[in-house]
């Protein structure tokens, strides 16, 4: 049984470009989050998505975007780029009929030069 | 709106001692996580605690909850060089769509 897969794993990109990161939860999960956790410090809600619509927002700006799928998978998309987003994006998989554990993928490390 | 504090935010003791971190919340909680993050690495689940009195073990490592106190405590038991982590609590709220917050994490360093 997969667990919380994320890809990819790292990826460098410019001020200014455009990302989307990807993710796909544990098999029988349907609610997915995403968090960003820069160095040093606990990792900040983003948003999440259950039934392919954002339930819920951190405080996070517009350019901070996502989707989720009719398989669960999901996507965040980050716009405009800032040296600011530098950060390990981490994908959160959970369901209410499954438990009450979440289960964190491996991330993806975005360095934003 | 929900605050999760966690002290000490740096720990560094002596293999074998036994230490306790502490995790405290603002508002009215069901759910309560402990994880262990190990540097570059993603989280891992220790525990989840749904009940006022919870408490749950796991080899050298117990966690409690108390949510009239609005706390939670990880204790360490006779503390071994491999449990030298980031531990972080996260607080989930009473309604169902309630974000789960972080503590900013508290970095154990187990000397030998």
């Amino acid at each position: 049984d997969a667990g919380v897969t994320q890809s990819p794993t790292h990826l460098i990109k410019t001020r200014g470009q455009q990302v989307t990161l990807r993710c796909s939860p544990k098999s029988g999960h349907d609610t997915v989050s995403w968090y960003q956790q820069a160095l040093g410090q606990g990792p900040q809600f983003i948003f999440q998505y259950y039934e392919e619509e954002e339930r819920q927002r951190g405080n996070f700006p517009d350019r901070f975007s996502g989707h989720q799928f009719p398989n669960y998978s999901s996507e965040l998309n980050v716009n405009a780029l800032l040296l600011g987003d530098s950060a390990l994006y981490l994908c959160a998989s959970s369901s209410e009929g499954a438990g009450n554990t979440i289960y964190f993928g491996e991330g993806s490390w975005l360095t934003v030069v | 709106e929900l605050k999760v504090e966690q002290n000490p935010l740096f720990l560094s003791m002596q293999e074998g001692k036994n230490y306790t971190i502490y995790c405290n919340y603002s508002t009215t909680s069901d759910r309560l996580y402990w994880y262990r993050q190990d540097p570059g690495k993603s989280l891992e689940s220790l525990f989840v605690l749904l009940s006022n009195g919870a408490v749950k073990q796991e080899g050298r490592l117990m966690a409690s909850l108390d949510t009239k106190a609005r706390l939670s405590t990880l204790h360490i038991t006779a503390a071994v060089h491999d449990l030298s982590a980031t531990y972080f609590c996260a607080v989930k709220g009473m309604n169902r769509d309630d974000k789960i917050i972080f503590g900013k994490g508290t970095r154990l360093h187990i000397l030998p």
